[in-house]
């Protein structure tokens, strides 16, 4: 099973600032199979990139994915009110299917 | 729209059975796998495993082979998941996820609003 461990846990900013969220494999990713999502406060689980840096339908451009082997990152390039969220990496290419724990991003 | 609307919150004793519903339209049923995601109180996505929507066939991840059923009315575009023997643990948000494309390589793009299931004495 692959492990997939994200930094940091929780992240405090401020609206407006950028924000950078990892998340590291436990082995190499051979394929593309990797995902972000977002799960704001009571919501369901939104899609937000796949294939690493393909953006989701309807994801605003300040959200861009990127990395490789065993390492991933999010970037959020401006935060704006409803960014402040949970978000959890996904990889998607190998059974089983593995979430990572998530990063909360909260207002400082 | 495409979307999958689940059904409602679940109160249920330990040792009875639960069977949540996943009512998916707006898209051909059997084009997409359908899996099942669960999420416990204040913590983490967990995926469950899937059931192909063609033939039937469920595939289980460790930790939900013994309790957990996977199954389908593709007369009425729906998947069910039924856990029997409940118990304290299962206390969870219970989500079906579709993913963007047909198999298990792509990642989950249409989401039912969950279920929660309370598993309480």
């Amino acid at each position: 099973e692959i492990v997939l461990t994200q930094s940091p846990g929780t992240l405090s900013l401020s609206p407006g600032d950028g924000a950078t969220l990892s998340c590291r494999a436990s082995e190499s990713l051979s394929n593309t199979y990797f995902a972000w999502y977002q799960q704001r406060p009571g919501q369901t689980p939104r899609l937000l990139i796949y294939d690493i840096s393909t953006r989701a339908t309807g994801i605003p451009d300040r959200f861009s994915g990127s990395g490789s082997g065993t390492d991933f990152t999010l970037t959020i390039s401006r935060l704006e009110p409803e960014d402040f969220a949970v978000y959890y990496c996904q990889q998607y290419g190998s059974a089983p299917l593995t979430f990572g724990g998530g990063t909360r991003v909260e207002i400082k | 729209q495409v979307q999958l609307v689940q059904s409602g919150s679940e109160l249920k004793k330990p040792g009875a059975s639960v069977k949540v519903s996943c009512k998916a339209s707006g898209y051909t049923f059997t084009g997409y796998l359908m899996n099942w995601v669960r999420q416990a109180p204040g913590q983490g996505l967990e995926w469950m495993g899937w059931i192909d929507t063609n033939t039937g066939k469920p595939t289980y991840t460790q930790g939900f082979t013994r309790r957990f059923v996977f199954s389908l009315d593709t007369s009425v575009s729906t998947a069910y998941l039924e856990i029997n023997s409940l118990e304290a643990e299962d206390t969870a948000v219970y989500y079906c996820a579709r993913p963007y494309g047909w198999g298990i390589l792509y990642a989950f793009d249409i989401w039912g609003q969950g279920t929660v299931v309370t598993v309480s004495s």
